[in-house]
């Protein structure tokens, strides 16, 4: 199985900060990585996938990168509907797996 | 859009089989695969595994001896169903719709159930 190791587990940051979330596969997966974002009760919600493509209807702040074995999420101007767990999920390969999640708070 | 909604027990005794259905409305049925993915509380997500509209699965290796996963077409309906439950297998269960090819990302997912273990 392809493990997922995200970093940190949680970041703390204000309202208009930069937040990057890393990802990384313990080996390669080419850009078949997807990140989900999931708000307490909720369903988890689809971001980005093949690693820098823009769901629609999701905002521009968010964006990913990376390939083969490292990937960040990025979210350039922090607002607090962003406060969430995030996950990144490889597509590589089977079985399917996702990261432990990074928990993002507003301060 | 594709919406997707889950049914079923929310408590299960020990050793018994877990049993979800899952609705979809509003897309083709046969665009995605449509899976089962878990979330005990407070924890990361699994993926279960998924059917093709044909019938073809695709299965977790940690909980294949487990689990199987059905679909009925005339209903617009995947169901899951565990058996020999413990305590391991409380979670919220989600269905999804996963993209088909190389595109394995999940999109929808159902609002998810969730399913206790009784001793």
């Amino acid at each position: 199985d392809i493990q997922m190791t995200q970093s940190p587990s949680s970041v703390s940051a204000s309202v208009g900060d930069r937040v990057t979330i890393s990802c990384r596969a313990s080996q390669g997966i080419s850009s078949w990585l997807a990140w989900y974002q999931q708000k307490p009760g909720k369903a988890p919600k689809l971001l980005i996938y093949a690693a820098s493509s823009l769901q629609s209807g999701v905002p521009s702040r968010f964006s990913g990168s990376g390939s083969g074995t490292d990937f960040t999420l990025t979210i350039s101007s922090l607002q607090p509907e962003d406060s969430a767990t995030y996950y990144c999920q490889q597509a590589n390969s089977f079985p399917l797996t996702f990261g432990g999640g990074t928990k993002v708070e507003i301060k | 859009q594709v919406q997707l909604h889950e049914s079923g027990p929310g408590l299960v005794k020990a050793s018994e089989t877990l049993s979800l259905t899952c609705t979809v409305s509003g897309g083709s049925f046969s665009n995605y695969y449509w899976s089962w993915i878990r979330q005990p509380p407070g924890k990361g997500l699994e993926w279960i595994g998924y059917i093709y509209y044909s019938g073809n699965t695709n299965y977790n290796p940690s909980l294949r001896s487990r689990i199987t996963i059905s679909v009925d077409t005339s209903k617009n309906q995947f169901s899951l169903k565990l058996s020999s439950v413990t305590a391991a297998d409380r979670a919220v269960y989600y269905c999804a719709a996963c993209g088909m090819g190389r595109t394995n990302w999940f999109d929808p997912w159902g609002p998810g159930t969730l399913v206790t273990v009784s001793s």
